[in-house]
């Protein structure tokens, strides 16, 4: 069971970046999945969720109308699109497994990939 | 948007009890379950605890937790050196459309 991470890098403000997040080794369609972020020298922030079925997407407020979450469930991967970064957007983002299948209310991530790092700066 | 409070520190020396407490509202932990989370640098964060009580396998059973109404708590006991680390709560928000919060976070210091 595990998830990887990609499509971080850097970029200046008012840029896009799309992350994307690779599944193996469970039935990726029976599973919400998160995106969390992590600044440096921070704790972890919750970005944005997706259902198992792409049916719900939730967003961090501040990111809310920036960043759209998707998946395809046929290639067991799930998408972060980002636009208009900011600085504050910079941090290590994980995507993470909500624990219970079918489930998604819960904030109980038991698979974490190793993290893909974005920083926004000009 | 909302959160839940933690101590930013902690401490006790080998072998003893530590308590470490997250405090939450009406939106999150009264009517959600908390998680609990173990964060080594380096690393990604490792569930510790689930729906307020529960051990995934694996977690020693030194590490176990408790809520009281908007309150939860993670108590370890038997402290190893390598339970030095971050621990942070989570839980889902029912405000501003819905969303998960982490607290702010407790340093752990094995004396």
């Amino acid at each position: 069971e595990q998830l990887v991470e990609s499509g971080g890098g850097v970029v200046r403000p008012g840029r896009s970046l799309r992350l994307s997040c690779a599944a193996s080794g469970f039935t990726f369609n029976n599973y919400a999945i998160h995106w969390v972020r992590q600044s440096p020298g921070k704790g972890p922030e919750w970005v944005a969720l997706i259902w198992y079925d792409g049916s719900d997407k939730f967003y961090l407020d501040s990111v809310r109308g920036r960043f759209s979450i998707s998946r395809d469930n046929s290639k067991n991967r799930v998408f972060l699109e980002m636009n208009n970064l900011r600085p504050d957007d910079t941090a290590l983002y994980f995507c993470a497994r909500e624990r219970r299948e079918f489930g998604g209310f819960g904030g109980a991530f038991d698979i974490w990939g190793q993290g893909t790092r974005v920083t926004v700066s000009s | 948007q909302s959160g839940l409070t933690q101590p930013p520190s902690a401490s006790a020396p080998p072998g003893q009890r530590v308590t470490i407490s997250c405090s939450g509202g009406s939106s999150n932990l009264a009517s959600n379950a908390v998680n609990w989370y173990q964060h080594l640098p380096g690393t990604a964060p490792k569930l510790l605890i689930y729906s307020n009580d529960q051990r995934p396998s694996g977690v020693p059973d030194r590490f176990s937790a408790f809520t009281s109404g908007t309150s939860a708590s993670l108590v370890i006991s038997g402290l190893q050196s390598e339970d030095e680390a971050d621990y942070y709560c989570a839980s889902w928000d029912d405000s501003l459309g819905g969303h998960v919060v982490f607290g702010g976070g407790t340093k752990l210091t094995v004396l």
